[in-house]
């Protein structure tokens, strides 16, 4: 079953505009979520994380809203820019962090594409 | 420039010939593991290594070994690679830190005939 999921495989966008990622969850027990960006041939990089505790985390034109009730995180990124095509990764990370190796547990990804 | 390395970074081999994939990084992590990434399910820990010869098995171990002797290195081995492992495969490292941020390697496209 999968913890993490990422419902839409793809996102067309303009230049300038808003791209909103959107990324659901079914475990409540993470304390920590984050954003990985990819680029073809290329190993996924960091974007943005947020703490369970917190509600919006902001960084630059890259702002992630979580919502614990609805299980629901989510990627704005204002303004939209050619460089940001790329497929986008939701992960999560484990309370019981040693217990579950360490790991984070990924969606299935969005590609984004933006279009100048 | 603080990196973790793998190679070969595209592979094409026979079922049954063993291969290594080996991964570097040059961070001094403690934390090391390593990923397989497929078509409609993200990725998913294959390994694991906390410290050195200090390793488990993450979700999807059947088919694969690893060995930590020295902290830069967690080599990742095939010993008869089968189609189903035909993959992406990512190492990664961490320090430790709240976030739980890993640093991931370029990658390595195995294609197992």
């Amino acid at each position: 079953d999968q913890q993490v999921k990422q419902n839409s495989p793809s996102l067309s966008v303009q230049e300038g505009r808003i791209s909103i990622l959107n990324c659901d969850y079914t475990n409540s027990m993470f304390d920590y979520f984050l954003w990985y960006k990819k680029y073809p041939a290329e190993g996924p990089t960091f974007l943005i994380s947020i703490s369970s505790i917190k509600d919006k985390n902001e960084d630059g034109r890259f702002t992630v809203f979580l919502n614990k009730s609805a299980k629901h995180l989510s990627l704005h990124i204002v303004p939209s820019q050619p460089g940001d095509s790329a497929v986008y990764f939701c992960a999560a990370s484990p309370t019981d962090y040693y217990n579950q190796g360490g790991k984070l547990i990924f969606g299935q990804g969005t590609e984004l594409s933006v279009k100048p | 420039e603080a990196q973790v390395t793998q190679n070969p970074r595209y592979l094409i081999t026979v079922t049954g010939k063993k291969l290594t994939v080996t991964c570097s990084q040059n961070m001094n992590h403690e934390y090391m593991s390593w990923y397989r990434q497929d078509p409609g399910l993200g990725l998913r820990q294959i390994y694991y290594s906390m410290n050195v010869e200090v390793t488990d098995k993450g979700d999807v171990p059947e088919g694969y070994k690893v060995s930590r002797k020295e902290k830069r290195n967690f080599p990742l081995i095939l010993e008869s690679p089968s189609p189903n492992q035909t993959s992406l495969y990512f190492c990664a490292s961490r320090e430790y830190s709240g976030a739980n941020v890993l640093t991931f390697g370029a990658g390595s496209r195995l294609t197992v005939l």
